[in-house]
């Protein structure tokens, strides 16, 4: 089975702190994701990354930054956490791209920014 | 990105009942159609995936797919109250998947 974790289910942070999250498959995939979650607003992609190094930005890059330097390891990154980032972040990851992409979900963890 | 538009909800069935859910696309070019169940407070998971036109079913559930008026629809036959959740519809989109905001299911007693 695959799995996909991420460090923490819930995070309590203040303005201006920068946040690191972490997340790992154990599944040799290529591709990870990660997104974020709002009530109304359904999953909204961050940023992706397709192998080691890369990145892409997702549909909401501002006030993100990720980090990829091993396989099986996608951090999501808040250079100066802020209220409104406040949300539930989701990692996922997948193998090659192709008819069935589908995605593995991680557990998520909830960030409130004070 | 692309759109993706699910019937908004909340959407409350019967038990034994059926439910529909339906979801549109905006890419003619879509090829890959995915239903995820996400219960409250937890993650996504994969139910259904779907790539030809026509009905897959598995178990009480079936995805209907039309390429040609570009929507998907998921049937819940016999619910049950363990199938109380937000349904997600998602469109492949390269790498991508673009995700529709959800239709909350509750199936009452």
């Amino acid at each position: 089975d695959v799995k996909v974790t991420q460090s923490s289910r819930y995070l309590v942070k203040r303005t201006g702190e920068k946040v690191f999250l972490e997340c790992v498959q154990d599944m040799d995939h290529e591709n990870m994701f990660w997104y974020r979650q709002d009530p109304g607003l359904g999953l909204r992609l961050i940023y992706f990354s397709y192998d080691v190094k890369m990145k892409e930005k997702g549909d909401i890059p501002e006030g993100y930054s990720v980090s990829r330097e091993k396989k099986e390891r996608f951090s999501l990154i808040l250079e100066s956490a802020s209220t409104n980032q406040t949300s539930m972040y989701l990692c996922a990851s997948n193998d090659e791209p192709g008819l069935n992409n589908e995605q593995f979900f991680g557990p998520g963890t909830r960030l409130t920014v004070l | 990105q692309k759109e993706v538009e699910q019937n908004s909800g909340p959407l409350s069935v019967p038990e034994g009942a059926i439910a529909s859910l339906n979801c549109t696309y905006s890419d003619r070019g879509s090829q890959s159609f995915f239903w995820y169940r996400q219960y409250s407070g937890k993650s996504p998971e994969l139910i259904m995936s779907i790539y030809s036109n026509g009905d897959k079913e598995d178990g009480r559930f079936t995805a209907q797919l039309n390429k040609a008026s570009q929507y998907v629809s998921l049937l819940i036959r016999d619910s049950q109250p363990s199938d109380s959740a937000t349904y997600l519809c998602a469109v492949n989109d390269d790498y991508k998947l673009s995700f529709g905001a959800g239709t909350t299911v509750t199936v009452r007693a």
